[in-house]
């Protein structure tokens, strides 16, 4: 069965530390993998992607992401994390053909502490 | 970029009544859209599929004769909650595929409350 699995539901950071959130994925065909972030009330905002190429992803707002095709993960990474930071983060995961929903994590919520 | 919108951004409606949910891709044709259901601290839940003049896909679960989609152009696909009940409330997300992308576009979300 296809899945996306975000094994912490709730994570508390420092400010200024690094932040790692993990996702695994099961998925029958190549995968395409991202992750988006969403504040309360908001919607979904595209962090980064990866479709191909170099496993190591950069997206915005300072956060990367390395795809580890072996382990099937696809995690989420920030050297050091801003009050800003704190929301929920989804990991998903779809296919090439056109007609594919993203399948969705439950999420992570980060909250980050001063 | 590709940009996707919803209107209304929230509605409050009545038990029993009907509500429409636009999607609209505006600065590209979307040959593909998804509709997904956020419930509170929860993750979005495919609801259906549907590609421009076409039936919509359903996933098991989702009632079709309840939740109406329509994807009459490659701009503009509908979503309407029949009936609407409390159970209903939720926050409805769109997104789009299209122009030759692999990515979904999403929009920003509207809050249902249904009283």
């Amino acid at each position: 069965a296809q899945s996306v699995t975000q094994p912490d539901i709730h994570i508390t950071v420092s400010e200024g530390a690094s932040l790692e959130l993990r996702c695994n994925y099961s998925y029958g065909a190549t995968p395409y993998l991202f992750w988006y972030v969403q504040s309360p009330g908001q919607g979904l905002q595209l962090l980064l992607k990866y479709f191909s190429g170099d496993t190591l992803v950069q997206g915005i707002k300072g956060f990367e992401a390395e795809f580890k095709r072996s382990q099937s993960s696809f995690n989420l990474r920030k050297p050091s994390v801003h009050w800003s930071d704190a929301a929920e983060y989804f990991c998903a995961v779809g296919a090439i053909e056109a007609g594919t929903a993203l399948i969705f994590g439950k999420g992570t919520t980060l909250s980050v502490s001063s | 970029g590709a940009v996707v919108s919803q209107h209304p951004s929230w509605v409050i409606c009545k038990s029993g009544t009907s509500v429409k949910i636009e999607c609209r891709s505006l600065d590209f044709q979307a040959t593909t859209m998804f509709w997904y259901r956020q419930f509170p601290k929860q993750s979005l839940m495919l609801m259906a599929t549907s590609n421009e003049g076409s039936k919509a896909t359903y996933e098991q679960g989702v009632e079709k004769d309840k939740f109406l989609i329509n994807h009459a152009s490659l701009t503009l696909s509908t979503l309407t909650v029949t009936s609407a009940h409390p159970e209903d409330s939720s926050f409805y997300i769109c997104s789009a595929r299209g122009g030759g992308s692999y990515e979904q576009y999403f929009g920003p979300g509207t809050r249902l409350t249904v009283t």
